[in-house]
């Protein structure tokens, strides 16, 4: 089945600081997505990013698929990026279903 | 646009009810709905997969006859859980898939029910 591994599990930044997260995926994965998951549990799509780099305000993302990884930067954090963020990967030919990380939890202190 | 909803918000209920969760697609026709329980500071583990007018697809131990699902139409599946325990207490979380759109592998998520069993 299909592995995906995040990493740090934990990160805790004081405001308008930049960070890395990153996601290994396994040889089944076929497209990679990243989501922000609020503290009241809302799932936010961020990118959907099977390779190249998308750009989106502070937030950007990068998919290495012959390499199986896709990092996640976020510039100039503030303390409403705090939260959980998962990378999940899809398995096509399995209808579509999409395997999650076990998440980043990013604090992020005024 | 891609807007899922999910109602209720959240359930108390007593042990050995059922309760039911509906996932609805405000602005899109959703042919694959998914189910997912998150539990505490846990990442999100699929259920089922609901296709609409046919039989949903259960993960490996998800009990098919504890967890009822029925995607009826278009832009609704819903979830029962039957006869519910405290063990089912969780954030479950409903998505759809898109397709016919530029994104059409992508999911989008509703905001989520939060049932607690007493």
């Amino acid at each position: 089945g299909i592995q995906v591994e995040q990493s740090p599990p934990d990160l805790i930044l004081q405001e308008g600081a930049n960070s890395t997260l990153r996601c290994n995926f396994s040889d089944s994965v076929n497209n990679l997505q990243w989501f922000h998951q609020n503290p009241w549990g809302q799932l936010i799509n961020l990118f959907y990013i099977p390779s190249g780099t998308k750009q989106n305000g502070r937030l950007s993302a990068t998919t290495v698929a012959t390499e199986r990884y896709s990092l996640l930067y976020i510039s100039s954090s503030q303390t409403t990026d705090s939260g959980v963020y998962f990378c999940a990967g899809l398995d096509r030919g399995s209808n579509y279903k999409l395997t999650f990380g076990k998440g980043t939890l990013l604090t992020v202190n005024p | 646009g891609a807007v899922v909803s999910q109602h209720p918000s959240r359930v108390i209920c007593k042990s050995g009810t059922s309760v039911k969760i509906e996932c609805r697609s405000l602005d899109f026709q959703a042919t694959t709905m998914f189910w997912y329980r998150q539990f505490p500071k846990q990442s999100l583990m699929l259920m089922a997969t609901s296709n609409e007018g046919s039989k949903a697809t259960y993960e490996q131990g998800v009990e098919k006859d504890k967890f009822l699902i029925n995607h009826a139409s278009l832009t609704l599946s819903t979830l029962t859980v039957t006869s519910a325990h405290p063990e089912d207490s969780s954030f479950y979380i409903c998505s759809a898939r898109a397709p016919g759109t530029s994104v059409n592998e992508t999911q989008y998520f509703g905001p989520g029910t939060r049932l607690l069993v007493l």
